[in-house]
């Protein structure tokens, strides 16, 4: 399956100020997958970045606030714009092995604090 | 709409003990079933899956059947380990719609020595 590097691994930032996270996979995908993980919650779907196309944004996210880049097919950013503590998550990146059959490989992690 | 519905935590149980996480679901096509752990700390990691109907997914001791007639996809272990404290969760994906895997709530397991 394949290895996604997330970094940073965490990070604590001022309100108002902007964060981008970075995803690399050791291999080709065609779609990515970012999550958002309130603490103590489940994983909400942010957006899907596919490759040489726009991203397409899940209920109650929005690019300007999440601006979400694809610029090949091994790499991905997000960015958390103009923050508020309670944009305070984890943040995930995933890519679909096989469709999707067999399972996601998640990345690390951003642990996200913003005060 | 498809959902997935797993059992309430904090699950607490003393080492050794038998593990039972139930995990329900609701589909329109034909999904394929995963369970995640999420260790203190770590982002999420497969722990076992099950692509059709009668499967047993299985790894680390841990066992869970696709049920289609009960629609569910219950978690076990049959002696858990402290180091098995983690946050598990069951989830679905369809292949219509390979962009989306739908998480359950997820549930805490604290093992006591």
């Amino acid at each position: 399956s394949a290895v996604i590097s997330q970094k940073p691994s965490r990070d604590i930032c001022q309100r108002g100020t902007s964060l981008t996270i970075q995803c690399q996979v050791d291999s080709q995908v065609t779609m990515m997958f970012w999550y958002r993980q309130q603490p103590g919650q489940s994983l909400t779907l942010i957006a899907t970045a596919n490759q040489g196309s726009e991203a397409t944004y899940e209920s109650g996210f929005v690019i300007d606030k999440f601006p979400i880049s694809r610029p090949n097919l091994t790499f991905s950013t997000l960015t958390v714009s103009n923050m508020s503590p309670e944009d305070s998550s984890i943040y995930l990146c995933s890519v679909a092995v096989n469709r999707g059959d067999y399972g996601y490989t998640f990345g690390s992690g951003t642990r996200l604090t913003v005060v | 709409g498809n959902s997935v519905t797993q059992m309430e935590g904090p699950v607490t149980l003393s080492e050794e003990a038998f593990l039972t996480i139930n995990c329900t679901y609701t589909a329109t096509g034909y999904p394929s079933l995963f369970w995640y752990v999420q260790y203190p700390g770590e982002g999420l990691q497969l722990l076992l899956k099950a692509t059709k109907a009668d499967d047993k997914g299985s790894n680390k001791g841990f066992e869970a059947t696709y049920r289609k007639e009960t629609t569910s996809f219950h978690l076990e272990k049959g002696s858990v380990q402290v180091s098995d404290s983690a946050v598990y969760f069951c989830a679905l994906t369809l292949y219509s719609s390979a962009s989306k895997i739908i998480f359950g709530s997820g549930t805490r397991l604290s093992i006591r020595p």
